[in-house]
């Protein structure tokens, strides 16, 4: 059974700093990974997704990584920014039962102005 | 293009009713996928509709169902409502099936069971 597992659960930095999210998964066999943000009470947006064949996606100041052998998967946010304070989730379909989305408990990230 | 839209956005019922919630996907997507989301239980994988057919269920019990229609829409019903029902449901849309493309998601239809 697939698990995921993110870390930390919430996460304060001040306006400008870089950082990295974490997202681990215990069953190797994957489609794909996607990243996304949730503001509190709506849906979920996404923000990459890396096929299990590549080893990082990039979009603006964002940077996701996967090392498939490891079970880890990295999403590094340059100069942060308020707006960028949301929940973020990390999703892993398994190659078996693919159209399932495990998901893990989301990080909490608050920027600080 | 329009997003994942779903209807209603916001329901109150009591126990022992049933609910029906409704996912317009993104136009050409053919995959729906359904998840609750709790506090307590994050987000939760309910099924998978690809052309009209169930393609994965989650570990729910057969009060939770679904159905897509020919035009890709779909819905889920809840019958005899308890209190743990209470959720946000989402539904997402993919291109489609298999499990490469992206995942887009509705903005949830929040259900309180009182």
């Amino acid at each position: 059974k697939q698990e995921v597992t993110q870390i930390p659960a919430a996460l304060s930095v001040p306006e400008g700093e870089n950082l990295v999210l974490n997202c681990s998964f215990t069953d190797s066999a994957i489609y794909n990974l996607q990243w996304f943000r949730q503001d509190p009470g709506k849906g979920l947006t996404s923000l990459l997704l890396i096929q299990s064949s590549q080893r990082e996606q990039t979009s603006g100041r964002l940077n996701a990584s996967l090392d498939k052998s490891s079970g880890r998967s990295t999403l590094y946010i340059a100069a942060s920014q308020p707006g960028d304070s949301a929940t973020y989730l990390c999703a892993v379909r398994a190659r078996t039962n693919a159209g399932k989305s495990t998901f893990g408990d989301g990080t909490t990230l608050t920027v600080k102005p | 293009k329009a997003g994942v839209t779903q209807t209603p956005r916001y329901l109150i019922k009591t126990r022992g009713q049933q609910v029906t919630l409704s996912c317009s996907p993104i136009s050409g997507h053919r995959s729906v996928s359904w998840y609750q989301q709790t506090p307590g239980q994050g987000l939760q994988f309910l099924f998978e509709y690809f052309s009209e057919t169930q393609r994965n269920k989650g570990n729910f019990p057969g009060r939770f169902s679904g159905r897509q229609f020919s035009n890709s829409r779909s819905e889920m019903n809840v019958s005899t409502l308890e209190l743990g029902d209470s959720a946000l449901y989402l539904c997402a849309s993919s291109w489609g099936q298999g499990g490469s493309d992206t995942q887009y998601f509705g903005p949830g239809t929040r259900l309180t069971v009182l």
